[in-house]
């Protein structure tokens, strides 16, 4: 089985603290996202990566960076976190970029930001 | 106007009851099409994956999609208690947009 791991579940910053939020892939897969989700939002797009060292933006990179320096890892970054950003963040992965490609969620983290 | 878009719920039908959840996006040129169901507190898992007009039947689900009115369901048969959840349309062209969701409750 595919396995997305976000290392933290629950978190408590406080206002402009820098934030990483860690996500491991264990499928060899060459792509990964982060979402967030918030209550009768959906799922949006915040960065994602076709391949180590590469980036794009999603919907929604304001205040976020990202780092994929392995393959199976790809981090998000709050330099400067604001209580905008409380919301439930989403991992996710897929084998490559076609477009029937399955994608994979991790458990998601929740970040309060005080 | 919004990428995806789902009747918003929440929709409660009684257990044995078919479900109808009702999906329409707004790029024509999309290719493909999923529902993920996501229980309170959890991530989204995939249930149903469809590229082709037409149905798709898995179990007590079944997708249906047409693309000339870009519009994609999902038909639950027998819902049960444990089918409660949230239930997101995604539609995938160069990227994975979701809708916002429908929250589905079973009367037992």
């Amino acid at each position: 089985d595919v396995k997305v791991t976000q290392s933290s579940r629950y978190l408590v910053k406080r206002t402009g603290e820098k934030v990483f939020l860690e996500c491991v892939q264990d499928m060899d897969h060459e792509n990964m996202f982060w979402y967030r989700q918030d209550p009768g939002l959906g799922l949006r797009l915040i960065y994602f990566s076709y391949d180590v060292k590469m980036k794009e933006k999603g919907d929604i990179p304001e205040g976020y960076s990202v780092s994929r320096e392995k393959k199976e890892r790809f981090s998000l970054i709050l330099e400067s976190a604001s209580t905008n950003q409380t919301s439930m963040y989403l991992c996710a992965s897929s084998l490559n970029g076609g477009s029937g490609n399955t994608i994979y969620f991790g458990e998601g983290s929740w970040l309060t930001v005080v | 106007q919004k990428e995806v878009e789902q009747n918003s719920g929440p929709l409660s039908v009684p257990e044995g009851a078919i479900a109808s959840l009702n999906c329409t996006y707004s790029d024509r040129g999309s290719q493909s099409f999923f529902w993920y169901r996501q229980y309170s507190g959890k991530s989204p898992e995939l249930i149903m994956s469809i590229y082709s007009n037409g149905d798709k039947e898995d179990g007590r689900f079944t997708a249906q999609l047409n693309k000339a009115s870009q519009y994609v369901s999902l038909l639950i048969r027998d819902s049960q208690p444990s089918d409660s959840a949230t239930y997101l349309c995604a539609v995938n062209k160069n990227k994975l947009s979701f809708g916002a969701g429908t929250t589905v409750t079973v009367r037992a």
